[in-house]
């Protein structure tokens, strides 16, 4: 069965980092092409970044908003994604979900404030 | 980045059909695009429901189906039953990455 179980969430002020992990099961996440989506509150969802498959050429891609300042990443011998966010701005403030095998994992809310 | 357009807001009897739309400013919506469909209830996360225009998951209803009409993206619902209320996203490939509409808010009334 493929899972997605994350972690890393949080409260942290402006300007601030945090890492978010995705730890899968069922499924080598350097086999697939990994994305992570969010959604502000009371919001549709957004997409954030992605980094494809090993095959694919692991290349990550990232929308305007976030380039710069978010790294994804994996660790292959624990099967985990993360998304390293620096630079933190209020706007970021959301539900970050997971997304790989077409499975979602259960999102880990990050809220910036002050 | 272009902007994808879904209708804010659609309604549906119970047993009926309706179809929600996704276009992009950019022009019309190919293949190319590779549109896929999303299924959020309140509270849940999201759930993938239709990808590369018209293919479906294991867990997809049969009653669900994907197109291209119009020079959009189509998800057509046929037969509407109550546990169908939900908020639909569709997603589309655009300059190296991807992008969701707004969003469709389903109501079964």
């Amino acid at each position: 069965e493929v899972q997605l179980v994350q972690s890393g969430g949080g409260l942290v002020k402006p300007g601030g980092s945090l890492r978010l992990s995705c730890a899968a099961s069922g499924f080598t996440i350097s086999s697939a092409w990994m994305t992570w989506v969010r959604q502000a509150p009371g919001k549709g969802l957004e997409w954030v970044g992605r980094i494809k498959s090993n095959a694919g050429g692991g290349t990550v891609d990232f929308a305007a908003p976030v380039k710069g300042r978010f790294t994804i990443s994996r660790l292959d011998s624990s099967n985990t994604l993360f998304l390293q966010m620096d630079s933190l701005i209020t706007e970021d403030t959301a539900v970050y979900y997971c997304v790989g095998k077409d499975t979602w994992g259960q999102g880990t809310l990050v809220t910036v404030s002050s | 980045q272009a902007v994808v357009t879904q209708e804010p807001s659609l309604t549906v009897s119970p047993g009926g059909t309706v179809t929600l739309t996704c276009g992009s400013s950019t022009g019309a919506v190919t293949s190319g695009h590779y549109p896929s469909w999303f299924q959020q209830k309140p509270g849940q996360a999201p759930r993938s429901l239709i990808y590369g225009i018209n293919n479906k998951y294991s867990w997809t209803p049969a009653r669900f189906s994907g197109s291209l009409l119009g020079g959009k993206a189509a998800l057509t619902l046929s037969g509407a039953q109550p546990e169908d209320e939900a908020d639909y996203y569709c997603l589309v490939s655009d300059d190296g990455g991807r992008v969701f509409g707004g969003g469709t808010t389903l109501t079964v009334l």
